[in-house]
């Protein structure tokens, strides 16, 4: 199983609403990813998970919140978002978090903020 | 920091036609590279990559590409493109001492017509 699934597929959201995207892989990676990716553009470095302790945070800001759970599951929490935080949200893993190893991408979610 | 460019945002080709993308990274350390094709409303997915050893590497389906250290280019080839190569490219470069970020270019737009 060389796959990594992501849900919701879409989701809109009102800048008031929480909301959760997930990120799941059984290929026994160690490092996962989250992106985010507007449109025509290349995909951006948010946060990085290396054996399931957060390594790298972009700065990103607090209305996103990652989770790691265990090490088959990625959450990313969204509270009072705002309309430029509209993209596609791509989850990856790879083996371990070093240089050269394949990232295998999710087809993402495609988020709506209203 | 590392840098890619991707001069091309889009390249037209008819089909059965030869095609060159070309990247070009800036880095003063060694170096992993990748190519990354990502579809219509897919994530991404690896085309392939660079590690060390020979200079040009091959995928399944037909492209290739040749790191050029003196250039610091990694140019994407393909003899004879089809409708179905029609997507978005991404060449991405990861720094070879230790953690993987993974840097990637704006992109090219391939579009193979009949």
């Amino acid at each position: 199983d060389t796959e990594v699934t992501q849900t919701p597929k879409h989701l809109v959201m009102g800048m008031t609403n929480k909301k959760s995207l997930k990120c799941e892989q059984h290929m026994g990676h160690r490092a996962m990813y989250w992106y985010k990716q507007k449109a025509k553009k290349p995909p951006e470095l948010m946060f990085v998970y290396s054996y399931e302790k957060l390594s790298i945070n972009e700065s990103v800001p607090s209305r996103f919140s990652p989770e790691c759970p265990n090490s088959s599951l990625l959450n990313l929490h969204l509270h009072a978002l705002q309309p430029e935080d509209s993209a596609l949200y791509l989850c990856a893993s790879s083996q371990d978090w070093l240089a050269g190893l394949e990232q295998f991408f999710g087809p993402g979610t495609r988020l709506t903020v209203l | 920091a590392q840098s890619v460019t991707q001069l091309d945002s889009q390249v037209p080709v008819f089909e059965e036609a030869p095609v060159e993308l070309r990247c070009n990274y800036s880095s003063s350390v060694s170096v992993y590279l990748f190519w990354y094709v990502q579809y219509p409303n897919q994530g991404l997915q690896l085309l392939l990559k660079y590690l060390s050893g020979s200079t040009l590497v091959e995928s399944i389906n037909g492209f290739e590409a040749e790191f050029n250290k003196s250039q610091t280019s990694f140019h994407l080839r393909k003899p004879s493109v089809h409708i179905s190569d029609t997507a978005e490219y991404f060449c991405a470069v990861a720094s070879g001492t230790g953690f993987q970020k993974l840097v990637f270019g704006t992109g090219t737009r391939l579009l193979v017509s009949p």
